[in-house]
């Protein structure tokens, strides 16, 4: 994940939007991924958008694209304690590798 | 099965040892991916398969790694003389095709090598 930064720790009070950002260096990336891993489980897809998009929009979610600086950004509205996690962006060098960031650690006070 | 299931959850093993580590992958899925997570890092990409062949292994450390797929499910990662850098947690993911189709991935294997 060289190639993937993200900021490591974001604190959020309950109810606020929280904002997790990325950049890549990979411009061919056809597909940026956003993933979420609770503690002890697996990493869960949560979202993603093709490169020819700017932005993607799922419920609570939305996504940003910057192509021309290389930067994603990852938008919860409404955050809740559920929401607290390790959130890792991850670009496709490839169109089966993920090339993942050190991940976002949210934690959400009350 | 309903999930990509990884056995053992948790490995204890001296340096020098052996180990292979299991992935079921969901059923019916062609594509399977073992990541390594290090503490604090994000999963590195080790190999792929598609079916029973390994399409791209550039990431696997070195030699000492090895990763089969016999009949095209199950996959077994396995490594040899392990060493206590090897200590991680080892992922593994599924999915229907390659190229882009969603990854679903397993709650791994920790690895510790003391």
């Amino acid at each position: 994940g060289e190639d993937v930064e993200q900021s490591l720790f974001l604190s959020v009070r309950e109810g606020d939007s929280s904002v997790i950002n990325c950049t890549y260096t990979d411009s061919s990336s056809t597909y940026l991924y956003w993933y979420k891993q609770e503690p002890g489980a697996g990493l869960q897809l949560l979202t993603y958008i093709f490169s020819n998009m700017d932005m993607k929009q799922d419920q609570r979610l939305t996504v940003l694209l910057n192509k021309k600086d290389k930067h994603l950004s990852l938008r919860i509205a409404d955050t809740q304690t559920g929401d607290s996690a390790i959130y890792f962006c991850a670009e496709t060098p490839s169109d089966y590798k993920l090339s993942f960031g050190a991940g976002t650690t949210v934690t959400v006070r009350a | 099965g309903a999930g990509v299931s990884q056995t053992p959850s948790n490995k204890v093993t001296e340096k020098g040892k052996y180990v292979e580590l299991r992935c079921d992958p969901i059923s019916g899925h062609t594509a399977l991916y073992w990541y390594r997570q290090s503490l604090g890092q994000g999963p590195e990409f080790l190999i792929y398969f598609q079916g029973t062949g390994a399409a791209d292994d550039s990431g696997l450390p070195n030699d000492r790694f090895f990763a089969v797929r016999p009949e095209g499910s199950v996959s077994t990662l396995k490594i040899q003389r392990t060493e206590r850098g090897d200590s991680a947690v080892y992922l593994c993911a599924s999915s229907q095709s390659g190229g882009n189709t969603e990854a679903f991935f397993g709650q791994g294997t920790r690895l510790t090598v003391v």
